[in-house]
């Protein structure tokens, strides 16, 4: 039962446009959301976070979106770059368990 | 200056034999983590350690063991090796128990034949 769902294994924008990507989590205790980046090969790296008493992060040209009613957030990346072509793991904790669950990821591909 | 290392990258293997796979962090955190990768792409945590003692423990069969020699360090021992174990295993570090931002190793690619 998997409590943190990424339904779009794939993505593939355009050099300079927005990436969209999104999340649905099924945990109502959840209370902090993540976003993870990941290279072949590498080992997934932090990218941008969220507490769920906000609704928006913003860090540069990354901004995390939470809409806790419908239990989904999204990570918007404006503008798009070649160099953002990885995979990205949506993942989330409640606190005072220490586990942080994550999705099956999404593989974003920037084409020049 | 790599700041969570495991070794070794690639493990392959028969079924039956024992493995272990090590994890080295030098960032000076105090809880360490495995999580495992398996063939759906989900990264499943497995274990967790806090200054050397076990606060998680998902339901993984007793043939894992991790161990964790001082806070810096966290091996996985694996024994009678089945082909269900094949998987790419990842260490992490954070600085804390509840989790924050977790730091990744680059994984260590176990096949079983």
């Amino acid at each position: 039962d998997q409590q943190v769902k990424q339904n779009s294994p794939s993505l593939s924008v355009q050099e300079g446009r927005i990436s969209i990507l999104n999340c649905d989590y099924t945990n109502s205790m959840f209370d902090y959301f993540l976003w993870y980046k990941k290279y072949p090969a590498e080992g997934p790296t932090f990218l941008i976070s969220i507490s769920s008493i906000k609704d928006k992060n913003e860090d540069g040209r990354f901004t995390v979106f939470l809409n806790k009613s419908a239990k989904h957030l999204s990570l918007h990346i404006v503008p798009s770059q070649p160099g953002d072509s990885a995979v990205y793991f949506c993942a989330a904790s409640e606190s005072n368990t220490g586990k942080l669950i994550f999705g099956q990821g999404t593989t974003l591909q920037v084409k020049p | 200056d790599t700041a969570v290392s495991q070794t070794p990258k690639y493990l392959v293997t028969q079924m039956g034999n024992d493995k272990s796979i090590k994890c080295e962090q030098n960032l000076g955190h105090d809880t360490m983590y495995w999580y495992k990768q398996d063939s759906k792409k989900f990264l499943k945590i497995m274990f967790s350690y806090n200054n050397k003692e076990l606060i998680i423990n998902e339901t993984v069969p007793n043939r894992f063991s991790p161990k964790s020699p001082d806070k810096a360090h966290l091996n996985l021992h694996i024994n009678s090796l089945e082909l269900g174990d094949s998987a790419v295993y990842f260490c992490a570090s954070s600085q804390g128990r509840h989790t924050g931002e977790l730091f990744f190793g680059e994984g260590s690619r176990l096949t079983v034949l």
